[in-house]
């Protein structure tokens, strides 16, 4: 019954890297989601696909780019870190077809950019 | 936009005491409105959740009902034990299923 898997679980990069930040769900979900998580932030959300083929921003995309590979599978690209990019980043899906669907998130990824 | 306001915490109390956490939303429309809880190390899970006004959501003891004249869905719990020491997050989702969440409230229960 794995939900939401996200990898890795912590990484540190140095200013200029780039990674992808992976995320898989189980539960045949049409919707996924990226949120970062910052002290006294709360969760913004940064990307988001409502099905599989589409990609929308949220309230903070620049310096990120993602892929809705195929329904399981969205993943998060940080192209040239940044030290502002260190955070956590959290994975969420959802069935996304009725009002008050409940997304399901991972356990988060904890990203540092020296 | 589309935004929530929590109140600020941390909230300490001791166990056993009266729980109510604040929050109010600004949205167009009429959205759905959830509690999400956070423990240490994990990712968010949903608590409780209401969908249109009036609606009261609960589980685990917590309680929050949708008041759509003053725009709130106020999270209670009538005695808070130790293992409710978690982050609350309060949440809106309106069309496009995007979820808009508060920043957060840290609550700590003393035994």
């Amino acid at each position: 019954n794995a939900g939401v898997t996200q990898t890795p679980k912590f990484q540190v990069l140095k200013t200029g890297q780039s990674m992808t930040l992976q995320c898989a769900q189980d539960m045949n979900h049409n919707s996924m989601y990226w949120y970062r998580q910052d002290p006294g932030m709360g969760l913004r959300l940064i990307y988001y696909s409502a099905s599989e083929g589409t990609t929308d921003k949220g309230e903070v995309p620049n310096g990120y780019n993602v892929s809705r590979l195929n329904k399981r599978e969205f993943s998060l690209r940080l192209e040239s870190a940044a030290p502002s990019q260190t955070s956590v980043y959290f994975c969420a899906s959802s069935a996304g077809d009725l009002a008050g669907t409940e997304a399901f998130f991972g356990q988060g990824t904890r990203l540092t950019v020296v | 936009g589309n935004s929530v306001t929590q109140m600020e915490g941390p909230v300490t109390l001791s166990e056993e005491a009266f729980l109510t956490i604040n929050c109010t939303y600004t949205a167009t429309g009429y959205p759905s409105l959830f509690w999400y809880v956070q423990y240490p190390g994990e990712g968010l899970q949903l608590l409780l959740k209401a969908t249109k006004a009036d609606d009261k959501g609960s589980n685990k003891g917590f309680e929050a009902t949708y008041r759509k004249e003053t725009t709130s869905f106020h999270l209670e719990k009538g005695s808070v034990q130790v293992s409710d020491s978690a982050v609350y997050f309060c949440a809106l989702m309106t069309g496009f299923q995007k979820l808009v969440f508060g920043t957060g409230t840290r609550l700590l229960v003393s035994p």
